[in-house]
């Protein structure tokens, strides 16, 4: 079957770095997405990575190793307005989005 | 990136009746998805509204219960009939370029619908 791993939750502070995993098992690759979703709202494009490496867009980063089915978003300098659910999304040989449960940050002062 | 607008954003619905929702994009799209997500749950992808041909429908989600239409490439309705309390969730509409293109989705705002 199709599996994305992420943590269900994590705790950071203000001004910190937060990297948070995902791990998958998928038919097939074609890329892997970060997105954000504030509570009571819709999901929010991150990134995108097909390619093993970082991919570096100002606080955000994600990381991708398809050798070891590995991600990671990396949140720097974080923020209150970061807390929110990171979801990480698999697209499978058939082009469809494989979901994981996502991971709720939650930012202390 | 498209911007998506679904109507109703909320609404509470008696148990046995039957909701609408539209989504509307301001550009042509080529793939359009209806997602359901439980309160504190991530998504579960109910279809893949289909331009001109009947929806594809996952695993657990039959046309029955949610008949989908999308007559073109920038709208779509998802129905959610006879209605029972478990169906109280958020429905989230999305789009993508499409295979080829881009496989990124741009969501839509949601319907928060709550049945009694």
């Amino acid at each position: 079957g199709q599996n994305i791993d992420q943590p269900t939750e994590m705790t950071a502070t203000e001004g910190a770095i937060v990297q948070i995993n995902c791990t998958y098992q998928t038919s097939g690759f074609n890329g892997l997405f970060w997105y954000q979703q504030h509570a009571g709202e819709a999901p929010t494009f991150l990134s995108y990575n097909v390619l093993d490496g970082l991919e570096e867009k100002g606080r955000f980063s994600s990381f991708l190793s398809r050798s070891k089915g590995y991600s990671y978003l990396l949140l720097k300098e974080l923020q209150m307005k970061d807390s929110a659910s990171y979801l990480c999304a698999v697209v499978d040989s058939n082009y469809q989005l494989i979901w994981g449960a996502g991971t709720k940050l939650i930012i202390k002062p | 990136s498209a911007v998506i607008s679904q109507k109703p954003s909320r609404d509470i619905c008696q148990r046995g009746t039957s909701l609408t929702i539209q989504c509307q994009v301001d550009s042509q799209v080529t793939m359009m998805f209806w997602y359901r997500q439980q309160p504190g749950q991530s998504l579960t992808l109910i279809a893949t509204a289909n331009q001109g041909s009947e929806a594809t429908y996952e695993s657990g989600f039959v046309i029955d219960k949610f008949p989908i239409s999308r007559p073109n490439l920038t709208f779509s309705t998802l129905t959610v009939s006879n209605m029972s309390p478990e169906d109280s969730s958020i429905y989230l509409c999305s789009v993508a370029g499409g295979q080829g293109e881009t496989y990124e989705q741009y969501f839509g705002p949601g319907t928060r619908l709550t049945v009694t």
